[in-house]
């Protein structure tokens, strides 16, 4: 079935830093990638999306980059600051009109 | 705020009784979603919904049921036959997506769900 892979699982950079993160998808046909962030005991919240049509977008400090024949998707995080401490969500259109998500990725910015 | 509400935002239940819980939303949009969420696994789909009267099963249904007979509202039922109940359970909404469109997901705020 459509899969998701998200890695790494947890990510700890200092306050500065990049954070990488990266997610495979299984189903070609996928055309929409979003990406959320969920703080600690709230609802996850859309930060940042890429249709398939599109390589890169980039919105301040936060990009996403596409390789449809991968089926390689990463979120990028320039000058780490403290408050981007959650866990990011990756997810994939699939069939069907369903979106499948990522495991999740706990990432900690230490000041 | 967002325009989705889930009720209530903790609940308990005793082992082998069904519970509901409520999702609302007045965004007019089409699509509505259950989700639940259990540490390190993310985001697994329960149910769907892409318009009024219709729905579909997701990932993991089993031991859960829903209905969708108003635009505005998709209430979960966790059935006693869910072996595993407790949980986080996020309600969300879309704008269907098109072929050309596509409309992110608005999640309600969630309901916790502990059976015991």
């Amino acid at each position: 079935g459509e899969n998701v892979e998200q890695h790494p699982s947890t990510l700890s950079v200092q306050e500065g830093d990049s954070a990488v993160i990266k997610c495979t998808y299984s189903d070609s046909a996928s055309n929409y990638f979003p990406w959320y962030k969920q703080e600690l005991g709230k609802r996850p919240q859309l930060i940042i999306d890429i249709r398939s049509n599109v390589g890169e977008k980039k919105d301040q400090r936060i990009a996403v980059t596409l390789n449809k024949t991968a089926k390689h998707f990463s979120l990028h995080i320039t000058e780490t600051q403290p408050e981007d401490s959650a866990v990011y969500f990756c997810a994939a259109l699939g069939g069907y009109n369903k979106l499948i998500f990522g495991a999740g990725t706990r990432l900690a910015v230490h000041p | 705020d967002g325009g989705i509400t889930q009720s209530p935002k903790y609940l308990f239940r005793k082992e082998g009784q069904n519970v509901t819980l409520s999702c609302e939303q007045n965004l007019n949009h089409d699509a509505m979603y259950w989700y639940r969420q259990d540490p390190g696994q993310g985001l697994r789909l329960i149910y769907y919904s892409q318009i009024v009267n219709d729905f579909q099963k997701g990932d993991i249904a089993e031991g859960y049921s829903v209905s969708r007979e108003k635009k505005e509202s998709f209430p979960l039922t966790v059935t006693s036959a869910q072996k595993n109940p407790t949980a986080f359970y996020l309600c969300a909404s879309s704008i269907p997506p098109r072929s050309s469109y596509n409309s992110p997901l608005h999640f309600g705020n969630g309901t916790r769900l502990t059976v015991t």
